[in-house]
């Protein structure tokens, strides 16, 4: 079946570094959304990309959608410690819009 | 408020003893998700809904029921839980191919 692989598993980085997580599908994705989910709570949606090519921004968070709609990437510029928490991709894939596979997903420590 | 409800919150069982996790929402979504979430694995879909009475397996299925009688409702029940069944539950709900919405969490413990 699809698979979204995602990488790095965990990240620890000091507070001001920057931090990158990436995903890959084996196939086209029809478009990709971001989750972030804080320790002991739940996915909370961040952003959804569906261009080829797109490049979204929210403040420090940067998203990109690769040109053949099969990676992804989030990049966060600057650390803080209120980015802790475990990021997650999740695609979708052909007329089963609303079926997300997610990525395994990044856990960020960040160090004060 | 716009939210997804779950409950029980926390419920320690023990293997056979059938059981039912409610999901409830109130923004009107047409589908509704069932996800488990295991350390390294990341969140898998157990069921889904695209609307009442239309329900779908997700990746992994097997040991759990669904149904969605209402609009609001997406009940996950497990008939006779085993402790691979040890996990934390989300349900989640989105209009169209739209965000997810996701509920507080369920963390279950079959013994």
């Amino acid at each position: 079946g699809q698979q979204v692989m995602q990488i790095p598993q965990y990240q620890h980085v000091q507070e001001g570094e920057d931090f990158t997580t990436y995903c890959n599908s084996s196939t086209t994705l029809s478009n990709i959304q971001w989750y972030k989910q804080r320790p002991g709570g739940h996915p909370v949606f961040l952003i959804q990309l569906v261009k080829s090519g797109e490049v979204k921004k929210q403040k420090r968070l940067t998203f990109q959608f690769g040109e053949a709609k099969k990676n992804s990437s989030l990049h966060i510029t600057a650390t803080q410690t209120t980015d802790v928490g475990t990021y997650f991709c999740a695609g979708s894939y052909g007329g089963a819009t609303n079926k997300l596979i997610f990525g395994t997903g990044t856990l960020l420590a960040v160090q004060p | 408020e716009a939210q997804v409800t779950q409950n029980p919150r926390y419920l320690i069982t023990v293997t056979g003893k059938k059981l039912t996790v409610t999901c409830s929402q109130n923004m009107n979504h047409e589908y509704m998700s069932w996800y488990r979430q295991d350390p390294g694995l990341g969140l898998r879909q157990i069921y889904y809904s695209m609307n009442v009475e239309v329900t779908d397996k997700g990746d992994v299925p097997e040991g759990y029921k669904v149904s969605r009688k209402e609009k609001r409702n997406f009940p996950l029940i497990l008939e006779s839980p085993s402790p691979n069944q040890t996990s934390l539950y989300f349900c989640a709900s989105s209009s169209g191919s739209r965000e997810q919405f996701f509920g507080p969490g369920t963390r279950l413990t079959v013994l």
